[in-house]
């Protein structure tokens, strides 16, 4: 196992495209976190699971986004009706059940919406 | 609300030490980690530090913690050129921390000059 995985690496959507990003934790880890990122910020959380169960979500996380983890091994993260504001890298992490709980992150996905 | 801060540039010349420093703002926070971030790349994790902790050192890296200040800071011993990079400071927050989202500060950019 190599580590965190997201595909794709780049996205460039038109506004009001839907875009649906993957990401693949680290097989032994339970726990996976959604941040995103924009220029000169640090990532902010989006959303987490433990195995199936979506266990919370961030008042960032508009009724446009939704993310799911079926089989509790990977997850996706749709946008709907993509805005130009959405523009900025999602990045994934997965960790084992804490404390303390380091989480791995992948390598992002970098959405332009154009 | 949490708050971690950065100070956001620090220049340094190869062979000194760095000392990236970050506060945080909740006091129930226990675990605490560094990142580093390449450009284009995702957050790979340096370390963490346990609030019962003071220091904690690891190869050419120390990290400090004073708990009654909530400052934490990180040193990098014999800086070289490939440790420039953004280095973010996160807390894991909340009583259950080390098991909930990472909130992270806005990064230190840290150039070395040869």
């Amino acid at each position: 196992d190599t580590g965190v995985s997201q595909n794709p690496r780049h996205k460039i959507t038109k506004r009001g495209q839907n875009v649906t990003f993957r990401c693949d934790p680290i097989s032994e880890h339970n726990r996976l976190y959604w941040y995103r990122q924009t220029l000169g910020q640090g990532p902010e959380f989006l959303t987490y699971f433990q195995n199936e169960a979506q266990l919370e979500k961030s008042r960032l996380l508009s009724d446009r986004f939704s993310a799911e983890r079926p089989k509790g091994s990977f997850s996706t993260l749709e946008i709907q009706r993509t805005e130009q504001g959405d523009s900025a890298m999602y990045l994934c992490a997965s960790s084992e059940p804490g404390p303390p709980g380091e989480q791995y992150f992948g390598p992002g996905t970098r959405l332009t919406v154009t | 609300g949490e708050d971690v801060e950065q100070s956001l540039f620090l220049s340094v010349r190869e062979g000194d030490s760095s000392v990236i420093n970050c506060t945080y703002t909740d006091s129930s926070s226990t675990y605490l980690y560094w990142y580093k971030q390449e450009p284009g790349a995702g957050l790979q994790l340096l370390t963490y530090i346990f609030s019962n902790m003071d220091m904690k050192q690891d190869q050419r890296l120390t990290v400090l913690l004073n708990k009654k200040d909530k400052h934490l800071s990180l040193r990098i011993a014999d800086t070289q050129t490939g440790d420039s990079a953004i280095y973010f400071c996160a807390e894991s927050d909340g009583p259950d921390s080390g098991n909930t989202p990472l909130v992270f500060g806005k990064g230190t950019r840290l150039s070395v000059i040869a």
